[in-house]
């Protein structure tokens, strides 16, 4: 059984840029959800998708979106990237009981990005 | 607004004493109480979590303990080893996604 795998693990990127991360969730799950850790932060909730569809989403701009693939492996976009978006990005797979419920997290290591 | 708040923010403790962490919520919505935790480098995982139904649940070295009245949650680490030297998430959630802490970086010195 693999965990959750993440891509890239480091970015640098200049301010205006967009950039695309990729997640595959651990066998089994359905439900991913994308985090944003700031340096000496909690990770803040961005948005979660269920079965391909965006199912909650946080205090974050229309610039930020997502995507579910039919094997659950999941992508985070970002556009008109700001400096303040220098952060690592987590992505979590879970299996929920049910639309809507928040089973246990399995997170991925990690994007970190950064933005000059 | 910060919906759980977490202290402190470092704690350093002597091998083989007792870690102490605490966290306050504010919704009582909230029905699912997880600790996490995250060494560097790496992302956060899960230690140990807690449903309301329950006061204190064990596990290891590890416990939590749960105060519905009050809204406050806190993690016990009994026994600290130099191996627990990381930074510790609480987090609620259940029906709506996991609200973080800011995190406690823990220091367990020899």
């Amino acid at each position: 059984e693999t965990g959750v795998t993440q891509s890239p693990t480091h970015l640098i990127k200049t301010r205006g840029q967009q950039v695309t991360l990729r997640c595959s969730s651990q066998s089994g799950h359905n439900t991913v959800s994308w985090y944003q850790q700031a340096l000496g932060q909690g990770p803040q909730f961005i948005f979660q998708y269920y079965r391909e569809e965006e199912n909650g989403r946080g205090n974050f701009p229309p610039r930020f979106s997502g995507l579910q693939f039919p094997n659950y492996s999941s992508e985070l976009n970002v556009n008109a990237l700001e400096l303040d978006d220098s952060a690592l990005y987590l992505c979590a797979s879970s299996f929920p009981s049910g639309r809507g419920v928040t089973g246990e997290l399995f997170f991925g290591e990690g994007s970190r990005l950064t933005v000059l | 607004q910060q919906q759980v708040k977490q202290s402190p923010q470092s704690l350093i403790v002597q091998k083989g004493g007792i870690s102490i962490i605490n966290c306050a919520y504010e919704n009582t919505a909230f029905d699912y109480f997880p600790w996490y935790q995250q060494f560097p480098g790496k992302g956060p995982a899960l230690l140990i979590a807690i449903r309301p139904d329950v006061s204190e649940k064990k596990e290891g070295r590890f416990t939590i303990s749960f105060n519905k009245s009050a809204k406050q949650f806190s993690l016990h680490i009994m026994d600290s080893q130099p191996g627990d030297s990381a930074t510790y998430f609480c987090a609620a959630g259940g029906n709506t996604p996991l609200v973080f802490g800011k995190g406690t970086r823990l220091s367990v010195i020899a």
